[in-house]
């Protein structure tokens, strides 16, 4: 059974102080591992897909990795508008749906 | 280009009713999911389309859930009748298909039956 653990459940953030994400998984064969945001009252956004070990993407202050048991989210220097919840989701070569993880929710304090 | 579009945004019924969620996938999106999200938690497969063809649903709960996708397009979720534990959101999303296709969610629907 494929499985996500995402770690901490919940982090507070100074804006400025950067710090990481995990996302620790367990699949029958990864197709892909993705990294979606979602704030308030809102439907998961996207944000990166990676697909194989030393994987590596970025975008503005976030930047996604991928080991062959773990992914990290990092975030550098981020701003209040970073907050929000950032879900981790593993795609099985076998299977079309997600499994996702409970999430990180993730406050920046000006 | 228009995401995923759900209705209604919100919905509050007694149990024992039904209750009916829509979606319109993101415009030639042949496969299409709904999701189930509880409050603290990552969303869960419910059902799987592609195209008109429910090809997963494997975790609906068939007794009263029910799903259709007419003309493999939009898609209706219903559920006859609600359980005070089925207040939660329902996702809906969309993706191209094919290798590490990405999927698209809607805003959701958050159902709270009272």
């Amino acid at each position: 059974e494929d499985q996500v653990t995402q770690s901490p459940e919940a982090l507070r953030l100074q804006e400025g102080e950067s710090s990481s994400l995990n996302c620790s998984y367990t699949v029958s064969g990864l197709r892909g591992l993705f990294w979606y945001r979602q704030d308030p009252g809102k439907g998961p956004e996207f944000l990166f897909t990676l697909y194989s070990a030393g994987e590596e993407k970025e975008k503005e202050r976030l930047k996604a990795t991928l080991t062959k048991k773990e992914s990290f989210l990092h975030i550098t220097a981020p701003k209040p508008e970073d907050s929000a919840t950032y879900l981790c989701a593993v795609q099985a070569r076998s299977a079309r749906q997600l499994t996702f993880g409970s999430g990180t929710q993730l406050t920046v304090l000006p | 280009e228009a995401g995923v579009v759900q209705s209604p945004r919100y919905k509050i019924i007694e149990k024992k009713q039904p209750v009916a969620f829509w979606c319109n996938p993101i415009s030639g999106h042949n496969t299409l999911y709904w999701y189930l999200q509880n409050l603290g938690q990552g969303p869960e497969l419910l059902i799987r389309y592609e195209n008109e063809e429910a090809v997963d649903d494997s975790q609906l709960p068939k007794d009263r859930f029910s799903a259709e996708r007419l003309k493999g397009v939009d898609s209706t979720l219903k559920i006859q009748p609600a359980e005070l534990g089925d207040s939660a959101v329902y996702l809906c999303a969309s993706s191209l298909g094919g290798e590490g296709d990405t999927q698209y969610f809607g805003p959701g629907t958050r159902l709270t039956v009272l």
